[in-house]
């Protein structure tokens, strides 16, 4: 089954403690994208990767940082997490940088205390 | 810069009958392609529709509709019979290629009440 896998779903975490936000997608998409989902903002990109090792910024890469190494995953890695980067987050793929739909993972909500 | 504008928070509608969802959209790339996503209350993204800037024709997918008019940069979705299950979030979404650096943005959403 095609499908974009995040990993946790849920998360309770700490101020500082790093963590890691995984996602694969086994359609062999081209590209992939992180967005952040806050009430009344709908989603906001924070990274996207065009291919493997082509990563670059979306509009609120600020605290995150992400990296392509192999095709299929994305990593979005929050180094020293903060009250304010508490939200519900999205890993999306499509296979190119063009005009295809995106398909989603299921989301991850972060709360960061 | 690019942006997407909803301007309907909620809406209600009765069930059978039909509804437009409003997205208007700021861009001066004459290249772009505009995207309509549904978010049920479990929370997955699911792709509805799609109109290319170049397309003449409204893009149609069953019972949806893209109304689509250029000039006056709206991409309303129109939803036919409208059932129960429609009630959702919807967003929608622009990808400008290539100047707008392969981002996506998104508009804030609307959320669609389907009345029995």
């Amino acid at each position: 089954e095609a499908q974009v896998t995040q990993n946790p779903r849920y998360l309770i975490t700490v101020t500082g403690k790093k963590l890691t936000v995984t996602c694969s997608q086994n359609m062999n998409h081209e590209y992939m994208s992180w967005y952040r989902q806050d009430p009344g903002l709908g989603l906001r990109q924070i990274y996207y990767s065009m291919n493997v090792e082509v990563t670059d910024k979306g509009d609120v890469p600020e605290g995150y940082k992400v990296s392509r190494k192999e095709k299929r995953n994305f990593p979005l890695i929050l180094e020293s997490p903060s009250p304010n980067q508490t939200s519900l987050y999205f890993c999306a793929s499509s296979l190119t940088g063009g005009y295809q739909p995106q398909h989603f993972g299921d989301g991850t909500r972060l709360s960061i205390l | 810069a690019q942006k997407i504008t909803q301007t309907q928070p909620g809406m209600f509608v009765q069930e059978k009958e039909a509804v437009t969802l409003d997205c208007t959209y700021d861009t001066s790339d004459p290249s772009y392609g505009l995207f309509w996503y549904k978010q049920p209350s479990s929370g997955e993204m699911i792709f509805l529709i799609y109109q290319g800037s170049y397309d003449q024709q409204n893009a149609t997918e069953g019972r949806y509709s893209l109304n689509f008019q250029k000039a006056r940069k709206s991409a309303n979705l129109v939803i036919s019979a409208s059932q129960l299950g429609d009630s959702a979030m919807y967003f929608c979404a622009m990808r400008e290629v290539p100047t707008g650096g392969f981002k996506t943005i998104f508009g804030a959403g609307t959320r669609l009440f389907v009345k029995a």
